[in-house]
C-alpha cells in the first residue's frame, strides 16, 4: 500500500525566501508528526497533529516555522524568511492512532531535503 | 526524558549475527522501548517494540534485561541491506507520543 510521502524531495531556497513542504500521511492515519534531522544528527521533533489539531508545536525553533493540517490529512510546513540553519532534512510521519499510545508505529516519508543558500 | 547510550558505531560481516546494545537505566516501569532504523538517505522505519519479555518478528528480536536498564537489538543473520543507523526510544507516557532521537549506532556490515 501507499506509505506516507512529501515533496518536494529536495528545494533550494535563497536566504530570506518562503517555503512550503507537503505531507502526505498514509490514508486514515490520526497522528501526524514533523521532525528536523541536521546533517549527521537524529531527527528532533518539530510539531504534532491529532486530526487538525496542532497539539505540540513545542519544537518549533521559531515563529517563522508554521505547520497545518486543515482538513486532518494533507499536512503543510512552512518555514517563512528561511535562514542558513534551517538547511536539513525535514521528515513527516503517521501513525494509526491517537499520539499519547507508546505502542503505536510511526510511518516515516523520505524526507524533503532544505537547502538555504 | 529517558535517556539513552548507545555506541556510536559498530561493524559486523555479512551472514553474521549482530548484537547492538543500549543503556536506558532512566526509563520507568511503564515506559516501551522502541526500535528504528534509517537506512542511508530515508526516512527511519520500525524495528520492533517491547516492554518486559522478550521480543521476535521478522526482522529482529529484541531482549531486554530483567532490570529494565538496557536492551540488545539481535540481527541473527546481517545482510548488506542492514547497513543503517539504530535508534533506541524509549516511549514515555506523558511524551504526547513524540518520539525522541539520540544519535544512534551507525552499522556497517562487511561482506
Amino acid at each position: 500500500g501507499a506509505g506516507v510521502s512529501q515533496s518536494p524531495r529536495y528545494k533550494v531556497a535563497k536566504r530570506g525566501q518562503d517555503v512550503a513542504l507537503r505531507c502526505d500521511p498514509i490514508s486514515g492515519h490520526v497522528s501526524l508528526f514533523w521532525y528536523q534531522q541536521a546533517l549527521g544528527q537524529g531527527p528532533e521533533f518539530l510539531t504534532y497533529f491529532q486530526n487538525e489539531a496542532q497539539l505540540d508545536k513545542s519544537g518549533l525553533p521559531s515563529d517563522r516555522f508554521f505547520a497545518e493540517r486543515p482538513e486532518g490529512s494533507v499536512s503543510t510546513l512552512k518555514i517563512q524568511r528561511t535562514q542558513q540553519e534551517d538547511s536539513a532534512v525535514y521528515l513527516c510521519a503517521s501513525s494509526k492512532s491517537g499520539g499519547t499510545s507508546r505502542t503505536d508505529t510511526q510511518y516515516f516519508g523520505p524526507g524533503t531535503r532544505l537547502t538555504v543558500l | 526524558d529517558a535517556k539513552t547510550t548507545q555506541p556510536n558505531s559498530m561493524e559486523s560481516n555479512e551472514e553474521e549475527p549482530v548484537h547492538l546494545p543500549c543503556n536506558h537505566s532512566t526509563i520507568s516501569g511503564t515506559d516501551y522501548i522502541h526500535w528504528y532504523r534509517q537506512l542511508p538517505s530515508q526516512g527511519p522505519e520500525y524495528v520492533i517494540h517491547g516492554l518486559t519479555s522478550n521480543v521476535n518478528n521478522r526482522m529482529a528480536s529484541l531482549a531486554i534485561a530483567e532490570d529494565r536498564k538496557s536492551s540488545t537489538l539481535i540481527l541473527h543473520r546481517a545482510t548488506l541491506r542492514d547497513a543503517a543507523v539504530y535508534y533506541c526510544i524509549p516511549r514515555v507516557y506523558n511524551q504526547g507520543g513524540k518520539l525522541i532521537f539520540g544519535q544512534g549506532t551507525e552499522l556497517s556490515v562487511k561482506p
